[in-house]
């Protein structure tokens, strides 16, 4: 019940196209869902997060699409670019004793070709 | 520092010596969490501090695995024996007291031949 289902393992796409990463959990005590994008060499950095009163949620080339019934949530990025090669992370959060008990997916490489 | 420091970078090691990483977190942090990634393995975690709480150990996968946290700022991580499965780079974490985000060093990259 705390693993987070993250697919594709990696995933190429044109640039200019649209890159989807999927999650899927089992835990409705979860009530926070970030995605973390890491570069190589670097330690993973928050993207963009969601609470599961909201069923959307977009910022600049990246969306979240969250669908509570269904326990599933995913990363939409948008027009593609070189630069958006790198690992990206889905994670939930399990509020237990009042802290960030973050439990990740298993990453999705994503390579942007020109 | 501006950001969560965490040293050494590469330590690279026998099998069956002890290690220490050591992690730097933000100033001002209350929380401070270690996570182990594999090799293109996701973000497991290992053990979480947060202020004068007893830290949750429940992530360390054996005995051989401890971290202390001194004056609620610096943390170590300690492998004892090492074993050539803990090959690893092992992050660094820190975020306020909040439900906001965690800030990630750039982890140290542990390899046991």
């Amino acid at each position: 019940q705390q693993q987070v289902k993250q697919s594709p393992q990696s995933l190429i796409v044109q640039k200019g196209g649209i890159s989807i990463i999927n999650c899927a959990y089992e835990n409705t005590a979860f009530d926070y869902f970030p995605w973390y994008q890491q570069f190589p060499g670097k330690g993973p950095a928050l993207l963009i997060a969601i609470r599961p009163d909201v069923s959307e949620k977009k910022e600049g080339r990246f969306t979240i699409s969250f669908n509570k019934s269904a326990k599933q949530f995913s990363l939409h990025i948008m027009d593609s670019q070189p630069g958006d090669s790198a690992t990206y992370f889905c994670a939930a959060r399990h509020l237990s004793g009042g802290y960030n008990k973050l439990i990740f997916g298993a990453g999705t490489r994503l390579a942007v070709h020109p | 520092g501006a950001g969560v420091s965490q040293s050494p970078s590469n330590k690279v090691t026998e099998k069956g010596k002890d290690v220490e990483l050591r992690c730097d977190p933000i100033s001002g942090h209350t929380a401070l969490y270690w996570y182990r990634q594999s090799l293109g393995q996701g973000l497991e975690f290992l053990i979480y501090f947060q202020g004068n709480s007893a830290p949750d150990k429940s992530g360390l996968p054996s005995d051989r695995f401890s971290a202390e946290r001194t004056g609620g700022s610096v943390s170590t991580l300690t492998i004892q024996r090492t074993q050539q499965e803990d090959s690893a780079v092992y992050l660094c974490a820190s975020s306020s007291s909040g439900p906001g985000e965690l800030f990630f060093g750039e982890g140290s990259r542990l390899t046991v031949l």
